[in-house]
């Protein structure tokens, strides 16, 4: 069935440093919803993209969902030690059941 | 309440026996989810409602599991005869309407041994 692939599933950042992260899945969605989990937290909600080639900033981050919406990047600059924790993709295909990604988990090096 | 809300944060079980997961959404949200996480992993849908209705139980693993929201806010969610693959965190989450972002609880872990 329908599922998202995100990569790298580790990322290690030197503290200073922009990185980026992608979801990527095989058919195309009708959203795309971004989470962040703190160590030992829960899944917080980030931002929801429904638009093709949609791109939505919060501060250090980026989001953009691709003009075919088969795929989305989260991008972060100037990484700081508060950004580590694993940012999950997530979509809802019918019936509005949200499926997740396998995450990445992102290190800071400080 | 402000956040949603779960209960117990713990619970350890010995195999066989039944427990009952409870979810404390956050008031006047319609939609509530439950999922399970294990370690290093994204969560796992296992069911949600709208209100009071079930309305997609197709994650639940087996007959052993079941959930209900009889008056459309507290949320239970019941495992029967627990087994070892049993032990994960469950966590609960709620949404105004279908179309928001959800807002998770702090799950609970449950340890079956």
């Amino acid at each position: 069935g329908q599922q998202v692939m995100q990569i790298p599933q580790y990322q290690h950042v030197q503290e200073g440093e922009d990185f980026t992260t992608y979801c990527n899945s095989s058919t195309t969605l009708s959203n795309i919803q971004w989470y962040k989990q703190r160590p030992g937290g829960h899944p917080v909600f980030l931002i929801q993209l429904v638009k093709s080639g949609e791109v939505k900033k919060q501060k250090r981050l980026t989001f953009q969902f691709g003009e075919a919406k088969k795929n989305s990047s989260l991008h972060i600059t100037a990484t700081q030690t508060t950004d580590v924790g694993t940012y999950f993709c997530a979509y809802k295909a019918a019936g509005n059941k949200l499926t997740f990604g396998g995450g990445t988990r992102v290190l800071v090096k400080p | 309440g402000a956040g949603v809300s779960q209960s117990p944060r713990y619970k350890v079980t010995k195999r066989g026996q039944d427990v009952a997961l409870r979810c404390d959404p956050i008031s006047g949200h319609v939609s509530l989810y439950w999922y399970r996480q294990a370690l290093g992993q994204g969560p796992e849908f296992l069911t949600y409602f709208n209100y009071e209705a079930q309305q997609d139980k197709s994650g639940l693993p087996n007959d052993r599991f079941s959930a209900e929201r009889p008056e459309g806010s507290i949320s239970t969610l019941t495992i029967q005869r627990t087994e070892q693959r049993d032990s994960a965190m469950y966590r609960c989450a709620s949404s105004p309407t279908d179309y928001y972002g959800y807002t998770f609880g702090s799950g609970t872990r449950l340890t079956v041994v």
